[in-house]
């Protein structure tokens, strides 16, 4: 079976400064790897996602997560943090392949404060 | 940009009634997935859809929840009869197809069961 887990329930961080959201996962072969971000009463929008290549991916409002096969890991990562970035983030794997579904982990709700 | 559609975007009722829910995925996707989200928590699956017939409808309690998809573009959810377990957010995604993996979601329907 497939799992992700994301550690913080929350994360404070200072506008202007670095933000890092956590997530490992499991799966058995390669893994196709996802986040998205959730406003209040809205649906999920799609940040950037891993299929293969560049362990390094940049997606959009400046996020980029780095896959690490050997930590079983896929860290949201921004160089600056704003007050408009705090909402809620979930991070997703299914297993390579056309049939697999998608599961998402609990949830990191990011707070960003001036 | 192309978006999914869903509608009601909320939805007051009381238990033992019935619900229905409406979604209308991007044009041409032929994936359409729908997702209950229960607050402080990530989506889970209840039903995908390829084209009109059923992918996966494992975790969809079968004895008060169906859905359909009977011409493969829109699909409707239904709940019948609601019980006050069911509140939640259901999320709607649709997908092009396998190769480009991204699924978009909707803006969901909030359901509040009384």
């Amino acid at each position: 079976a497939q799992s992700v887990a994301q550690p913080e329930d929350q994360v404070n961080v200072a506008e202007g400064n670095p933000l890092t959201v956590k997530c490992t996962y499991s799966v058995s072969g390669n893994p196709y790897l996802f986040w998205y971000v959730q406003y209040p009463n809205r649906g999920l929008q799609f940040l950037l996602k891993y299929i293969t290549g560049d362990n390094l991916v940049k997606g959009s409002y400046g996020f980029e997560a780095e896959f690490n096969k050997s930590q079983t890991s896929f860290h949201l990562k921004k160089p600056s943090a704003l007050v408009s970035d705090s909402a809620l983030y979930f991070c997703a794997v299914r297993k390579g392949g056309t049939a697999s579904k998608l599961t998402f982990g609990t949830g990191t709700r990011l707070q960003v404060t001036l | 940009e192309a978006e999914v559609a869903q509608s009601p975007r909320y939805k007051i009722t009381e238990k033992s009634q019935a619900v229905a829910f409406w979604c209308d995925p991007i044009s041409g996707h032929a994936t359409l997935y729908w997702y209950r989200q229960i607050l402080g928590q990530g989506p889970e699956l209840l039903v995908q859809f390829q084209d009109e017939s059923v992918v996966d409808d494992s975790q969809l309690p079968k004895d008060r929840f169906s859905a359909e998809r009977l011409k493969g573009v829109d699909s409707t959810l239904k709940i019948q009869p609601a019980e006050l377990g069911d509140s939640a957010m259901y999320l709607c995604a649709s997908r092009l197809d396998p190769n480009t993996d991204t699924q978009y979601f909707g803006p969901g329907t909030r359901l509040t069961v009384l």
